[in-house]
């Protein structure tokens, strides 16, 4: 089954750190960019941050935001992808989403564009 | 405010035709491809169209994607009551090196 399962939010002070974590399972992870989006309580959606492949380099791009606060990365090994958050403010509070960006199928060698997987999202909240 | 520009809110009657509209710039639309995405509340985004026009498979084709020049925008025909969700448009933005959502509009089923 194709799924990507966050984790990792919770309660924090501002000014605090967290870390999240994506593991990704039925798909070629290794072979697909991958996204963080999030979305504040009753708002709309808001893409967060991007990492490509190894093979495009593993390069990441940060929305205005969120640069220089906070990190995406990941462990190919693990199947997994990870969000450091670091200096968090009140208005970082949201459902992060971890999502595909593009992917390559080995299996059919075709390309899939778009977001087209998606998890369930973990809660994060700032507040003092 | 959204970089993206949709209405806040869409309706009309089942078996309708509703057209949702997406305004943006050079720096996005006008020179990249447009994403839409549908948001039942409380569920997680799925992706509905991508680049510009083409339907991820199991989307029904009551569904259809268009751009020109610096819009886009998504038609659902045949409207049915599980279509009553939020819909976002997409597109990368090459000022700001980052992916734009729009602000989301709320399509309500009469």
């Amino acid at each position: 089954e194709v799924q990507l399962v966050e984790s990792g939010g919770g309660l924090v002070k501002p000014g605090g750190s967290l870390r999240l974590s994506c593991a990704a399972s039925g798909f070629s992870f290794s072979n697909a960019w991958m996204s963080w989006v999030r979305q504040a309580p009753g708002k709309g959606l808001e893409w967060v941050g991007r990492i490509k492949t190894k093979t495009d380099g593993e390069t990441t791009d940060h929305a205005a935001p969120v640069r220089g606060r906070f990190g995406i990365s990941r462990d190919d090994s693990k199947n997994t992808l990870y969000l450091e958050m670091n200096s968090l403010k009140t208005e970082d509070t949201a459902l992060y989403y971890c999502t595909t960006d593009r992917r390559y199928d080995i299996l059919t060698g075709y390309y899939y564009y778009g977001m087209d997987i998606w998890g369930q999202g973990t809660t994060v909240t700032v507040s003092s | 405010q959204s970089v993206l520009t949709q209405p806040p809110s869409a309706s009309g009657t089942p078996g309708q035709r509703v057209i949702i509209s997406c305004s943006g710039s050079s720096s996005n639309i006008g020179n990249n491809y447009v994403y839409w995405y549908q948001q039942v509340p409380g569920t997680a985004p799925k992706l509905l169209i991508y680049r510009n026009n083409q339907r991820p498979s199991g989307v029904p084709d009551r569904f259809s994607g268009s751009k020109s020049g610096t819009s886009a925008s998504l038609s659902v025909s045949g409207l049915r009551s599980e279509d009553e969700a939020d819909y976002y448009c997409a597109a990368w933005d090459d000022s700001l090196s980052g992916r734009v959502f729009g602000g989301g509009t709320k399509l309500t089923v009469l």
